[in-house]
């Protein structure tokens, strides 16, 4: 079980904005500003979208925007194009840890 | 350019070990530190700790067991998971990834491209 909940599944047609969730606790997502995202396509390596909250890594279009409220982060993607279907993980840094959320699955329809 | 390259994929039997490595290059290897995260089949990512290449000081996940071991060869801007006593869960992708700082966890800019280690009688 995680420590950083996620919804399983979002979906959004091309065009459209989605925004997926990831809950923590006082002691990871509320308690630090490094609260990073991944972008995973089938078979292929991770790929960091979103850094500290808010901050997007070089490369990554401005569709890609981070938030946190609480001990709430979010992801939200503008403007949806096919190639954002993918699985997506929050990850946040806790003292001396870090932990993932169990990963939402992104559907373009 | 940064790259990290993983070694191959293994098939292992239960009770035997296995090392994987990944090699660093295109940047100060001691500079920043090297995270493991691993992906059983179907399922998501789990990050089982990092390794300090500039002092070789690891901080493994809560819950991991003393069957997994970090280490590094600055010499050769390697670092290594070594899995011991292998069981039939150990099963999964192991991938390494590069940190942006060296001292901490922060987040991770570069992967390696993953290493398959199946366990199987």
């Amino acid at each position: 079980q995680s420590a950083l909940t996620q919804p399983r599944s979002v979906s959004g047609s091309p065009g459209q904005s989605v925004t997926i969730s990831c809950t923590g606790t006082n002691s990871n997502i509320g308690d630090y500003d490094y609260v990073s995202w991944y972008q995973q396509h089938p078979g292929n390596a991770p790929k960091a979208v979103i850094y500290d909250v808010t901050k997007r890594p070089p490369g990554v279009p401005d569709r890609f925007s981070g938030s946190k409220s609480g001990n709430t982060a979010s992801l939200t993607i503008s403007g949806l194009q096919a190639e954002d279907e993918a699985n997506y993980y929050c990850c946040s840094y806790a003292g001396r840890y870090s932990s993932f959320g169990g990963g939402t699955k992104l559907t373009v329809l | 350019q940064v790259q990290l390259v993983q070694s191959g994929s293994e098939l292992k039997k239960p009770g035997a070990s296995v090392n994987v490595s990944c090699k660093a290059s295109g940047y100060t290897f001691t500079a920043y530190a090297i995270n493991w995260v691993r992906q059983a089949p179907g399922q998501g990512l789990e990050w089982m700790g990092w390794i300090n290449t500039n002092t070789g000081k690891s901080t493994y996940a809560p819950g991991l067991t003393g069957r997994f071991v970090f280490s590094v060869d600055t010499s050769v801007s390697t670092a290594f998971l070594q899995i011991s006593s292998l069981q039939a869960e150990d099963t999964a992708v192991y991938y390494c990834a590069k940190d942006v700082q060296y001292d901490t966890i922060r987040y991770w800019n570069y992967w390696g491209q993953g290493t398959l280690v199946t366990v199987s009688s």
